[in-house]
């Protein structure tokens, strides 16, 4: 069965920092990842997609990259402001299970203070 | 607003009592998945539809759950005689689906707070 990490589990920096959130998973054999962004109580809001024959997406100040074969994706965010705050969720679609079913981590909750 | 749909976004109920909630996908998208969120973890997959039909379910879904989409277009989660552990968000997802194998982004809606006293 898929299990997806994400390291760590919460982060707290000043404003104008950059950041690097993290994210495994156990098994290679997947679509894509996804990683989402949610407010408190909110649904989830996606961010960026990349699919399984891809390196990196960028959006932004955002910039997520994938290494399929060690099972880990990175999610960058460049020059941190108080409105990045919320809980960052990366998932994955794997080759073995239901087309489409994400697997997730439990997320990275990400205070950005003034 | 052209995005995922839920109804209702809160629902307090008491144990025993019957709920139902409903999901309206972005428009023309085949695909729809629902998924079940508690404090402090990530959503965890429930059941997902292909147009009408529902190809698969969550062992997480007891036989108190029950889905549909008729049609091809809304969806319904029913739960019967709730329970205080199935107190969680009801996230409902959609995507477009249309390219065979391919698998496609999913878009969340706002989900369904239920809370059973």
């Amino acid at each position: 069965k898929q299990e997806v990490t994400q390291i760590p589990a919460a982060l707290s920096v000043p404003e104008g920092e950059n950041l690097v959130l993290n994210c495994s998973f156990t098994d290679s054999a997947i679509y894509n990842l996804q990683w989402f962004r949610q407010d408190p109580g909110k649904g989830l809001t996606s961010l960026l997609l990349i699919q399984s024959s891809q390196r990196e997406q960028t959006s932004g100040r955002l910039n997520a990259s994938l290494d399929k074969s060690s099972g880990r994706s990175t999610l960058y965010i460049a020059a941190s402001q108080p409105g990045d705050s919320a809980t960052y969720l990366c998932a994955v679609s794997d080759r073995g299970s239901t087309l489409g079913r994400l697997y997730f981590g439990r997320g990275t909750q990400l205070t950005v203070w003034p | 607003d052209t995005g995922v749909s839920q109804d209702p976004r809160h629902k307090i109920t008491k144990r025993g009592q019957n709920v139902t909630f409903r999901c309206d996908p972005i428009s023309e998208h085949n695909r729809l998945y629902w998924y079940r969120q508690t404090l402090g973890q990530g959503p965890e997959f429930l059941t997902y539809f292909q147009n009408e039909a529902q190809l698969e379910k969550s062992r997480l879904l007891s036989d108190r759950f029950s889905a549909e989409r008729p049609k091809g277009s809304f969806s319904t989660l029913e739960i019967q005689r709730t329970e205080q552990g199935d107190s969680a968000m009801y996230l409902c997802a959609s995507s477009p689906g249309t390219g065979g194998m391919f698998v496609d982004e999913q878009f969340f809606g706002p989900g369904t707070r239920l809370t059973v006293l």
